[in-house]
């Protein structure tokens, strides 16, 4: 069974760095592409970013890039989405997703991100 | 990169069959056949429902199709059920920006 396990919510100050985790299991993990999906309060999906971590190639979407870091480590099958500089605009739901064919077939659960003072 | 257009909202009575429209251009759904469809409930993840235009994933009800005409996808929905309530995206691939994927803004489905 394909699964994609995201790590637990987080709750930081702005200013402060994080980075966030997604697992894959049940397929060879270096064989799709991974993406990250932000979906903002009560807001549609976004596009952020991809990455294959059969070799680490990246893509991001213009709106997202510079402003965040997509990668994968396929060695314990885990993508990752980072930020240096959280500013209040980050607080999201954030979910990654694995690509098919241009297609979506998968999600993780979703890792909320809350930013605040 | 600009959101694919759907209608904000849609709505029908049990039983009855609706249609959701995705609008974008020759350079994502009107010129590739990789248009998806998802299903999100309040509080939960995104479900796949549609992909390549008009395939629907194992498990997902027959109740639901898709198709295309230009620059136009849809989504139907046939024997609306009170589970059919919910928030429908559709997405692309699209070859008019530096990524290759964008979503639609999203319809909220209703069942009277």
């Amino acid at each position: 069974e394909v699964q994609l396990v995201q790590s637990d919510a987080e709750a930081k100050k702005p200013g402060e760095s994080l980075k966030i985790s997604c697992k894959g299991s049940g397929y060879t993990f270096t064989t799709y592409w991974i993406g990250w999906v932000r979906q903002m309060p009560g807001q549609g999906l976004e596009w952020m970013g991809i990455v294959y971590p059969g070799d680490s190639e990246t893509r991001y979407s213009p709106s997202f890039r510079g402003q965040v870091t997509i990668s994968a480590d396929k060695a314990i099958n885990t993508a990752y989405l980072q930020w240096s500089t959280l500013k209040g605009s980050d607080t999201a739901m954030y979910y990654c997703v694995r690509r098919h064919h241009y297609n979506v077939d998968y999600w993780g659960q979703g890792t909320w991100v809350s930013v605040s003072s | 990169q600009s959101a694919l257009t759907q209608p904000a909202s849609v709505s029908g009575s049990p039983g009855q069959s609706i249609t959701i429209s995705c609008t974008g251009t020759s350079s994502d759904v009107g010129g590739f056949n990789y248009v998806s469809w998802y299903q999100q409930h309040p509080g939960k993840a995104p479900k796949l429902m549609i992909y390549a235009v008009t395939n629907r994933p194992s498990g997902v009800s027959n109740r639901f199709s898709g198709s295309k005409s230009g620059d136009t996808a849809s989504l139907t929905i046939s024997g609306l059920q009170a589970e059919d309530e919910a928030d429908y995206y559709c997405s692309s691939y699209t070859s008019s920006s530096t990524f290759e994927g964008v979503f639609g803004t999203g319809t909220k489905v209703t069942v009277l």
